[in-house]
Formats: structure tokens, sequence, C-alpha cells
């Protein structure tokens, strides 16, 4: 089954200890992209990669690493995490047509919480 | 640059009524556009995508869209509403302006009453 997986779902943790949230697709997308949702701002892009070892940043970056070492994989790390990254997250990807980014599969969502 | 609004962030509807939702866009050249479905707590899903063929564009569920380029819109509508359409719906643009990465709206929050 054509999906994107994220890991974990809800997480629960303290201002300033790192985590990682972990994103895979098993659809060969060259782009993948990192999302954060909160009421009344919608969506807003974190960062985002058009393949392998080509990241870049989105709208939101401050606060927030990513990688992409391999195709499927596209975690998204928080060195010192803060309050205000309290948020739901969500991981995307897509085909690329024609260098554009065509329609997006999104992951389940990881909703976090930074006490 | 490209953006997207969307106005209204909740719109009521009746059951069985029509459904409009509005997205207006801004862009230099023709754009790839998507309306979003958000059920409660699931991950984003497309409904419906205009990547510059038929500007009447159908998708599921009984919703479609319709590309007009002299307004820059792309408004959702369904004839009929039911209980289930209720969740958040995001319109995106995709576009040259944008380096083609998706720009999405602030969403809209669908309410379906009984």
């Amino acid at each position: 089954e054509a999906q994107v997986t994220q890991n974990p779902r809800y997480l629960i943790t303290v201002t300033g200890k790192k985590l990682t949230v972990t994103c895979s697709q098993n659809m060969n997308h060259e782009y993948m992209s990192w999302y954060r949702q909160d009421p009344g701002l919608g969506l807003r892009q974190i960062y985002y990669s058009m393949n392998v070892e080509v990241t870049d940043k989105g709208d939101v970056p401050e606060g927030y690493k990513v990688s992409r070492k391999e195709k499927r994989n596209f975690p998204l790390i928080l060195e010192s995490p803060s309050p205000n990254q309290t948020s739901l997250y969500f991981c995307a990807s897509s085909l690329l047509t024609s260098g554009r980014v065509n329609e997006q599969y999104f992951g389940p969502g990881t909703r976090l919480t930074v006490t | 640059a490209q953006s997207v609004t969307q106005l209204g962030s909740h719109v009521s509807v009746s059951e069985g009524a029509l459904v409009l939702l509005r997205c207006n866009y801004s862009s230099s050249v023709p754009p790839y556009l998507f309306w979003y479905v958000q059920y409660p707590n699931q991950g984003l899903q497309l409904l419906l995508k205009y990547t510059s063929a038929a500007t009447l564009v159908k998708g599921i569920n009984d919703f479609e869209a319709e590309f007009k380029k002299s307004e820059t819109s792309f408004h959702l509508t369904k004839p009929s509403a039911h209980m289930s359409d209720a969740a958040e719906y995001f319109c995106a643009v995709s576009a040259p302006g944008g380096s083609y990465i998706p720009t999405f709206g602030r969403g809209t929050s669908l309410i379906v009453h009984p």
C-alpha cells in the first residue's frame, strides 16, 4: 500500500530535550516536505527536499533541522525543543512533474507537546 | 510570489444544501491548483486538482471545482452536503513564482447541520 508513515504519532517532551520525528514514504517520490499545523494559521512549511541531499528552508524553519540521506526517509530534528514548537506536524511527499510538485501524499501527523 | 486566500475560516450549511468553499490565488502564470480535505484526527488527502487541462475538475465524493483565470479563483462546490463532509478543507497553489513549491491557504472548516 502506497503510504507516508510518521513516528511517533504522539509525543510529550520537555524543553531542551532533543527529539527526532521520522518520516518514510514507499512511493519513490523525489519531493518530501514537513509542515506544522496550528489553529488559525493553517499549514506552514518548515523544510522541504527536492531529492536526496537537497533540502531547503520553508516558511518557518527556525528551531528545526532535516536531512535527506535516502530517498524514502526525511526525518525532522528538534535540537532543543521549546514550548512554541508544540504543534501538529505533517510529513508529505510528491512526484515531481516537469519540476513541479504535484499532488502531495500526507502522513497521519505527529502531535508534539513541549512542556 | 504566489499566494492563496480562502474566504471564511468557517462555513456552515444544512445537510442537503449546496456547499461552496472559496479559494482565490495569485500567480502570474497558470498554476497547478489543489483542494485537500482533512477529516478529524487524520492527515490531508487530495480531493481534486487542476493542472491546466479541463477547467472544470471533478473529484471524490461529488466535489468539483472550476478554474476561472479571469477571476483567479478555484472555488470548491458540492450540490448536496452530507454530515460526513464535515472537515477542514485546504486550497493550495503551485506556480513558477514560488519555485513550484505549493502554498496552502489557511483552511476552511465546513460544519454540516442536520
